[in-house]
């Protein structure tokens, strides 16, 4: 079992339009992430959870906003997406002072 | 402000040879974590290994061995007798204690050649 599974794990769109990547967790985690990798492979983190509370806001657009309704799930809206919002997006989650483990990425790519 | 550099953008060896990839941090945090990970082609995010400021023994798994060295700031891992499988990204990454914000280093390209 896929112990951070984060759907759809690839997704093409078009500029403008709104877009939701879905994360959930079953290792029990408290604390969940949004990192995003660019087509450098920079990895910087963009948002963090814990218990179901934002405790990380990286400087990200508003036209991002997660939505975490329980603590194993947290899910990423893209409104009004842009050509620079192309990029791997990677769900992750730890429990409180530990490793972090990652999702597999979900590849968005809009054209 | 955090920073992780890893300076080797991209290394290739022939299997079977050992290799080391480096990393350096700086932080002002008296205790933090330390990790890296590896991204295979696949591109999944693999962790391997969390180390923590106040703890300078070195840790060997297998093929995989890291050394940390606080007095220049290091956290470099070697890979002995390496496989083709091992081609992958590796990220050194960095996070406060109690603060669980990593910070990456650009990663490093490591090809191993049959």
């Amino acid at each position: 079992d896929t112990a951070v599974s984060q759907t759809p794990k690839y997704l093409v769109t078009q500029m403008g339009n709104d877009k939701s990547i879905k994360c959930e967790q079953n290792l029990g985690h408290d604390t969940m992430y949004w990192y995003k990798q660019d087509s450098k492979k920079f990895l910087k983190i963009m948002f963090s959870y814990n218990n179901k509370e934002l405790i990380i806001n990286e400087t990200v657009p508003n036209r991002f906003s997660p939505k975490s309704p329980d603590k194993a799930h947290l899910n990423l809206h893209i409104n009004s997406l842009e050509l620079g919002d192309s990029a791997v997006y990677f769900c992750a989650s730890s429990p409180q002072g530990r490793a972090i483990y990652f999702g597999e990425g979900s590849w968005l790519t809009v054209v | 402000a955090q920073k992780v550099t890893q300076a080797q953008t991209e290394i290739s060896v022939v299997e079977k040879e050992d290799v080391t990839l480096d990393c350096v941090y700086e932080t002002r945090d008296t205790t933090y974590y330390l990790f890296w990970y590896k991204q295979p082609p696949s591109g999944e995010l693999v962790f391997l290994i969390r180390r923590n400021s106040f703890d300078e023994q070195n840790e060997i798994s297998g093929r995989y061995s890291w050394n940390f060295q606080k007095s220049t700031s290091s956290f470099n891992f070697t890979i002995t007798a390496s496989q083709v499988v091992d081609s992958a990204v590796y990220f050194c990454a960095l996070s406060g204690f109690g603060n669980e914000k990593l910070t990456f280093g650009t990663g490093t390209r490591l090809t191993i050649i049959p």
